[in-house]
């Protein structure tokens, strides 16, 4: 693939369900990263992973957030018991190392009912 | 307390003009600073970086100035288009800590 790649696009779902949001990042970057962007403020560092090791989980909110990439391929972000203020533009990004510019995909945008 | 301040929320040029972003960050360990731009519904774009060992990096349209005594950067876009129409965001980063962090973005406008 060309970029990296999210899905779903869009997700909505009731208070309290878990979601499962899943990045594909550009084949051979080392680098993993989730950013969490609520509606006008720029995007904010949620955690990190260097291929398989998650080397960073500093910024998510609370313990109802998970992450991980276990093969050091495709990461997925777990989200339970959701809640309102959940609601925002989960974006991926991967980069060859962690120095090289970050590549985005086009975000998971998820609303909370 | 923000590390990256973007204090123009938006700007508005005539095409062929120069369009100048401004951001100011607080963290002195900050040594390499990316420009990103996004369009709606997509993910930032990396623009254009420049490192702390330097002053002024220039691609193409856009050159980016860093003022490091005075924790200041600049985007510069000369002649503006009417695609550069985005959101651009500027993110340092600390290369021993390397999550980005984001400004809150300035929406430019350029106007045909």
């Amino acid at each position: 693939g060309a970029g990296v790649s999210q899905s779903p696009r869009y997700k909505v779902a009731k208070r309290g369900q878990d979601v499962a949001l899943r990045c594909d990042p550009i084949s051979g970057h080392v680098s993993l990263f989730w950013y969490q962007q609520a509606l006008g403020q720029g995007p904010e560092f949620l955690t990190y992973f260097q291929n398989e090791a998650q080397l960073d989980k500093s910024g998510l909110p609370s313990d109802r957030f998970f992450a991980e990439r276990p093969e050091g391929s495709v990461s997925t972000l777990k989200i339970q018991r959701t809640q309102q203020e959940d609601s925002a533009v989960y974006l991926c990004a991967s980069s060859l190392d962690s120095n090289q510019p970050q590549h985005f995909g086009d975000g998971t945008r998820l609303s909370i009912l | 307390d923000q590390q990256v301040k973007q204090n123009s929320p938006s700007l508005s040029v005539q095409e062929g003009r120069i369009s100048i972003l401004n951001c100011d960050y607080t963290n002195s360990m900050f040594d390499y600073f990316l420009w990103y731009k996004k369009y709606p519904a997509e993910g930032p774009t990396f623009l254009i970086s420049i490192s702390s060992i330097k002053d002024k990096n220039e691609d193409g349209r856009f050159t980016v100035f860093l003022n490091k005594s005075a924790k200041h950067l600049s985007l510069h876009i000369v002649p503006s288009q009417p695609g550069d129409s985005a959101v651009y965001f500027c993110a340092p980063l600390n290369s021993g800590n390397t999550p980005l962090v984001f400004g809150k973005g300035t929406r430019l406008s350029v106007i045909a």
